[in-house]
């Protein structure tokens, strides 16, 4: 099945900072890659995804970076704010709608003031 | 347009007892998954219903169940409850396609 694998698993940044958080995953079927943000008691909510015919996709202060070949996409947060400070959850599901997502064990994102 | 609904949002049971835990998609949402996650283990897929079918199974015991009923609305069954199964049960709404919508989720804990 699916691995995909997630870091680092916690990152701490300055307000202003940039934050970069990795994937990797084993499945070349894999086509569909979101992300989530995971707050304090509540659901993870989907904050941007990109598929596997895109090699990039950029949204305000995020994007995400899709290497087929190498089977690794990133999610970039730039200009961070305190609000941004989460969990973060990467993951990878195989075409066809059949809704088996495998996610990434998260990145906890510190934005420091 | 209002979000996925959880029902309970919490909920303490002790070992061997069985559970219901019930989701409601958004409007117009016809697959609905059921996530655990834990500390531990992170997120993993339980099922998803689609039309009031199973379509997809995790690797999970028996002991977890569910179903659709013809409003799309979705339960989840956890039978003989273990001091294991404590978590937070998601559930995760989609039109049928890639993209899912998550609800708040219902924290069990088994005594």
């Amino acid at each position: 099945g699916e691995n995909v694998e997630q870091h680092p698993s916690t990152l701490s940044v300055q307000e202003g900072d940039s934050a970069v958080i990795k994937c990797t995953y084993s499945d070349s079927a894999s086509n569909y890659f979101p992300w989530y943000k995971q707050e304090l008691g509540k659901g993870p909510q989907l904050i941007i995804d990109i598929r596997s015919n895109v090699g990039e996709k950029k949204d305000q202060r995020i994007a995400v970076t899709l290497n087929k070949t190498a089977k690794h996409f990133s999610l970039h947060i730039t200009e961070t704010q305190p609000e941004d400070s989460a969990v973060y959850f990467c993951a990878a599901s195989r075409p066809g709608g059949y809704q088996k997502v495998t996610f990434g064990t998260g990145t906890k994102l510190q934005v420091i003031p | 347009k209002a979000g996925v609904t959880q029902t309970p949002r919490y909920l303490i049971k002790t070992r061997g007892q069985q559970v219901t835990l019930s989701c409601s998609p958004i409007s117009g949402h016809r697959s609905v998954s059921w996530y655990q996650q834990t500390p531990g283990q992170g997120l993993q897929f339980l099922f998803e219903y689609f039309s009031e079918t199973q379509r997809n199974k995790g690797n999970f015991p028996g002991r977890f169940s569910g179903r659709q009923f013809s409003n799309s609305r979705s339960e989840m069954n956890v039978s003989t409850l273990e001091l294991g199964d404590s978590a937070l049960y998601l559930c995760a709404s989609s039109w049928g396609g890639d993209e899912q919508f998550f609800g708040p989720g219902t924290r069990l804990t088994v005594l």
